[in-house]
C-alpha cells in the first residue's frame, strides 16, 4: 500500500509570513509528484508536476522542490496573502496513471 | 467546454436509493478519472478511463459502484443501494497526457449526502 503523508495537517499564518509544507512518499517506483491547490467551493487546481530528482519549480510566490531518492517534496509560499488560503494536496503517480493523494495541508492566512 | 463540468453539484438521497453522477471532461481529453473525498482525507482513487474503456477500476469499493464512458467523452458514476458511508465529495478529472504532463484538470465535484 502506498502512503503519501503531508504535514502539517493545518497551518495558520499572518499575511506576509513565508511558509512551507512537506509531502513524503515512497521513493521506490516513482513516476511523478503532483501539487494541487483546492479552495473551498472550487475545483482543485494543478500547481506543479515534478518528475526529476532535484527538480525545482516556481509559479509566482509559490515554489516546490523534489527529492525522489529520500521521498519528499517541499512546497514554499513566500509572503503569504489571504487569497493563498486553501488546502494544498500532493499526490504520487503510480504506474498505470493512478494518483495517490495525501490528506492535504489546510492553510489559513490572516490579514 | 472550458473546464470539467460535474452535475449535480449537490445531491441528497435516501439510503437504499440509486444515484447517477455525471462528468463532462475537457473536449479532447482521452483520460478521465473519478475520485472520492471523505471528510479529513485526501481524494481516493475510484476508476480511470482511457477512451471508452476502464483502464483501472481497482478503486471501486464494491459492486454497488459502476462507471461508464460509452462514447469516450461524458462519464457517469452510478451507485446502487446507497449507504450512509457513501456520503462524500465525488471528483472527476481529465487529462490529455499521462500523469507526468501538466497535471489533471478537476471539476468542482458532486457532494453526495445519503440520509
Amino acid at each position: 500500500i502506498l502512503n503519501v503523508e503531508q504535514s502539517p495537517q493545518s497551518l495558520h499564518v499572518q499575511e506576509g509570513d513565508s511558509t512551507n509544507f512537506t509531502c513524503s512518499f515512497p521513493s521506490s517506483n516513482f513516476y511523478a509528484l503532483h501539487w494541487y491547490r483546492w479552495e473551498t467551493a472550487k475545483s482543485p487546481e494543478a500547481l506543479f508536476v515534478m518528475t526529476l530528482n532535484g527538480d525545482e519549480k516556481k509559479k509566482g510566490r509559490i515554489s516546490a522542490t523534489l527529492n525522489t531518492k529520500e521521498g519528499y517534496s517541499y512546497l514554499y509560499i513566500k509572503g503569504s496573502q489571504p487569497e493563498d488560503s486553501a488546502t494544498y494536496l500532493c499526490a504520487s503517480l503510480l504506474y498505470g496513471n493512478k494518483l495517490v493523494f495525501g490528506a492535504g495541508t489546510i492553510l489559513r492566512v490572516k490579514s | 467546454g472550458a473546464g470539467v463540468s460535474q452535475t449535480p453539484s449537490n445531491k441528497v438521497t435516501e439510503k437504499g436509493k440509486y444515484v447517477e453522477l455525471r462528468c463532462d471532461p475537457i473536449s479532447g481529453h482521452t483520460a478521465l478519472y473519478w475520485y472520492r473525498q471523505s471528510l479529513g482525507q485526501g481524494p481516493e482513487f475510484l476508476i480511470y478511463f482511457q477512451g471508452t474503456g476502464a483502464a483501472d477500476d481497482s478503486g471501486l469499493p464494491n459492486d454497488r459502484f459502476f462507471a461508464v464512458r460509452p462514447e469516450g467523452s461524458v462519464s457517469t458514476l452510478k451507485i446502487q443501494r446507497t449507504e450512509r458511508g457513501d456520503s462524500a465529495v465525488y471528483l472527476c478529472a481529465s487529462s490529455s497526457t499521462p500523469g507526468t504532463g501538466d497535471g489533471y484538470t478537476f471539476g468542482s465535484g458532486t457532494r453526495l449526502t445519503v440520509v
